[in-house]
């Protein structure tokens, strides 16, 4: 069965600072991993998705990585902005017919403080 | 292009009833998952519907259901609620014809059982 860790829960870093979310998987039979934020009572929104075959992805100012061998994904955010306070979700799709049936970690809270 | 649409957005039940939540994908989507968020459990996975047909079921019991409509619109169904069934319940879709897989996710529909 596939489990899914973020580390740490939660992080408060001040505006400005680089910083580094780690995603834990523990099957590495996955197709793609994606990456979420989610702000307080709201939905998903996506940020970047990385097929299995890719090692990272960029969007602005994040950029995933994927190492498949090794179980983990991190996410690096740069120069980070209050408005990046969030809780982010890493994801995971297995191969096979699995359709959307993700598994997800618990979430890294970030607060950004100006 | 609009984006995944769910009703109603808050809601209040007591226990033992039961309560239909809508989603609306995409346009041109035809997957759409639904997923259930608590503190305690995080996000877990419900069901999925493909083309009017369940092509996925997460370990929930028998009471909660749903179904697919020929425009794609979805529904699901919770029958005797219990009031551990308070939670977020986040619908998304994808695009199967979509090489990435992506995954967009509603607002959420927030349910509180008394």
């Amino acid at each position: 069965k596939q489990e899914v860790t973020q580390i740490p829960a939660a992080l408060s870093v001040p505006e400005g600072e680089n910083l580094v979310l780690n995603c834990s998987f523990t099957d590495s039979a996955i197709y793609n991993l994606q990456w979420f934020r989610q702000d307080p009572g709201k939905g998903l929104t996506s940020l970047l998705l990385i097929q299995s075959s890719q090692r990272e992805q960029t969007s602005g100012r994040l950029n995933a990585s994927l190492d498949k061998s090794s179980g983990r994904s991190t996410l690096y955010i740069a120069a980070s902005q209050p408005g990046d306070s969030a809780t982010y979700l890493c994801a995971v799709r297995p191969y096979g017919n699995a359709g959307n049936m993700l598994t997800f970690g618990g979430g890294t809270r970030l607060m950004v403080k100006p | 292009k609009a984006g995944v649409t769910q009703t109603p957005r808050y809601l209040i039940k007591t226990r033992g009833q039961q309560v239909t939540l809508s989603c609306s994908p995409i346009s041109g989507h035809r997957s759409v998952s639904w997923y259930q968020q608590t503190p305690g459990q995080g996000l877990q996975f419900l069901f999925e519907y493909f083309s009017e047909t369940q092509r996925n079921k997460g370990n929930f019991p028998g009471r909660f259901s749903g179904r697919q409509f020929s425009n794609s619109r979805s529904e699901m169904n919770v029958s005797t609620l219990e009031l551990g069934d308070s939670a977020l319940y986040l619908c998304a879709s994808s695009s199967d014809r979509a090489v990435t897989g992506e995954l967009f996710f509603g607002e959420g529909s927030r349910l509180t059982v008394l």
